[in-house]
């Protein structure tokens, strides 16, 4: 595809329901980044893979966040037992090289709810 | 956390004027980006400016580095009604640090 892709756009989760988060990144892109915005903030740093290893999982908030991406391509955040709190837009990355050393290309993002 | 801290806040001027942003950062870095979003749209990047720069123009933007005072500053020259925008600043925290960090943004209102 041309762009970053995430699916899907808007998910509405009960109180304590499973949720996975799925991002396409632009093909041979090597780094891929989760992000984590709330309304009028930043973006906050969730987790960064340098193609299917996790290096840095520093910014995950509890062991109810966990990533993947087992080929190096396609990544999944995946939250479990979800909680009002995780009310947020999750945006996903892509770039070319290594970490943030050149232009990242994000996702829509997908804007979960929690209820 | 967030490393980078975008001043003013949120920025309102009418067309054709500049719009100037600053950043300050925390950590030494390698180099330092500028992206834009949109209303509810995903981030796109601007600008990226290494360490051993102290200036970048691209288009109607400028953007200046000072890493002696962890600093930056965006100027958007003839600001059109379209650049109504958060901007944000991101810094990769140097050396083999991974994370490319972002500030809180600055939110900026072109009138027409």
């Amino acid at each position: 595809g041309a762009g970053v892709s995430q699916s899907p756009r808007y998910k509405v989760a009960k109180r304590g329901q499973d949720v996975a988060l799925r991002c396409d990144p632009i093909s041979g892109h090597v780094s891929l980044f989760w992000y984590q915005q709330a309304l009028g903030q930043g973006p906050e740093f969730l987790t960064y893979f340098q193609n299917e290893a996790q290096l840095d999982k520093s910014g995950l908030p509890s062991d109810r966040f966990f990533a993947e991406r087992p080929e190096g391509s396609v990544s999944t955040l995946k939250i479990q037992r979800t909680q009002q709190e995780d009310s947020a837009v999750y945006l996903c990355a892509s770039s070319l090289g290594f970490g943030g050393n050149t232009e990242a290309f994000f996702g829509q993002g997908t804007r979960l709810t929690v209820v | 956390s967030q490393q980078g801290e975008e001043d003013p806040q949120a920025l309102s001027i009418q067309e054709g004027e500049n719009a100037t942003m600053n950043c300050s950062y925390k950590t030494s870095i390698n180099n330092l980006q500028w992206y834009r979003q949109n209303s509810g749209r995903g981030l796109v990047h601007l600008i990226l400016i290494r360490s051993n720069e102290r200036e970048k123009h691209s288009g109607r933007l400028r953007v200046t580095l000072d890493t002696s005072k962890k600093s930056s500053s965006l100027l958007i020259t003839a600001s059109r009604a379209a650049d109504t925008a958060s901007y944000f600043c991101a810094t990769d925290g140097g050396g083999s640090n991974y994370k490319l960090t972002f500030g809180k943004g600055t939110l900026l209102t072109v009138n027409p």
